[in-house]
């Protein structure tokens, strides 16, 4: 049984600062990693990719990816009210197999 | 854009009945999913369809159907419904081959309550 792990929080960040999600997986055959974004009530969206090694940076958010310790993280930085929310850390197998295993999600919740 | 849209939002069912939960969308995509989030849980998968006339069982199918007879629509049945199928639904989808990113797109879940 392939396992996303996450903490479930919740974390509270102040505004302003970096908030730093991670995940590991269990999956070494894992090649694909995603993060999305849940708002409460809502249905979640992607918010970053990551397929290789180190950094990817989009706007405000980092995804960092290690292979060799199965871990990925999403640092948020100049964390904004609008940012809390539930984040999901998604895995895909290789490519070719269309199939994510979610983690459970941490809460983040960026107080004002 | 409709994108994906799942019908109903919300249900209130008894034990024992049966019901199906729709799911269509209109960005011919080939890969349809069908997950369930329990409250504070991430998203558990429980049929998908990589396209029409072919489904295959995620990690929790039991007391589920699920049929692709096109390319736009997958519903979801639940036989005999049981407390424990007391969940937010969610119906997804994904294109094939290079337009595939990984992304998933979501319809706006179904709220179900068995009671």
């Amino acid at each position: 049984q392939k396992e996303v792990e996450q903490n479930s929080g919740p974390l509270s960040v102040p505004e302003g600062a970096i908030a730093s999600l991670n995940c590991t997986y269990s999956d070494r055959g894992s090649q694909s990693f995603f993060w999305y974004r849940q708002y409460s009530g809502k249905s979640p969206e992607l918010i970053m990719s990551i397929y290789s090694n180190g950094d990817k940076e989009d706007g405000r958010f980092t995804a960092q990816l290690n292979k060799a310790s199965q871990y990925v993280s999403l640092l948020i930085r100049d964390s904004q009210p609008s940012d809390s929310a539930t984040y999901l850390c998604a895995v895909k197998e290789n490519f070719g197999n269309e199939k994510l295993t979610f983690g459970t999600g941490t809460r983040l919740t960026i107080i004002p | 854009n409709a994108g994906v849209t799942q019908t109903p939002k919300f249900r209130i069912l008894k034990i024992g009945q049966s019901m199906t939960l729709q799911c269509t969308q209109d960005m011919n995509h080939n890969y349809m999913y069908w997950y369930r989030q329990d409250p504070g849980m991430g998203l558990k998968l429980i049929y998908y369809s990589v396209g029409a006339g072919i489904t295959d069982k995620g990690e929790v199918p039991n007391g589920y159907n699920v049929s692709r007879s096109t390319t736009e629509d997958f519903p979801l049945r639940l036989e005999l419904a049981a407390p424990s199928q007391t969940s937010v639904y969610f119906c997804a989808s994904s294109p094939f081959g290079e337009a595939n990113t990984g992304e998933l797109f979501f319809g706006e879940g179904s709220r179900l309550t068995v009671l």
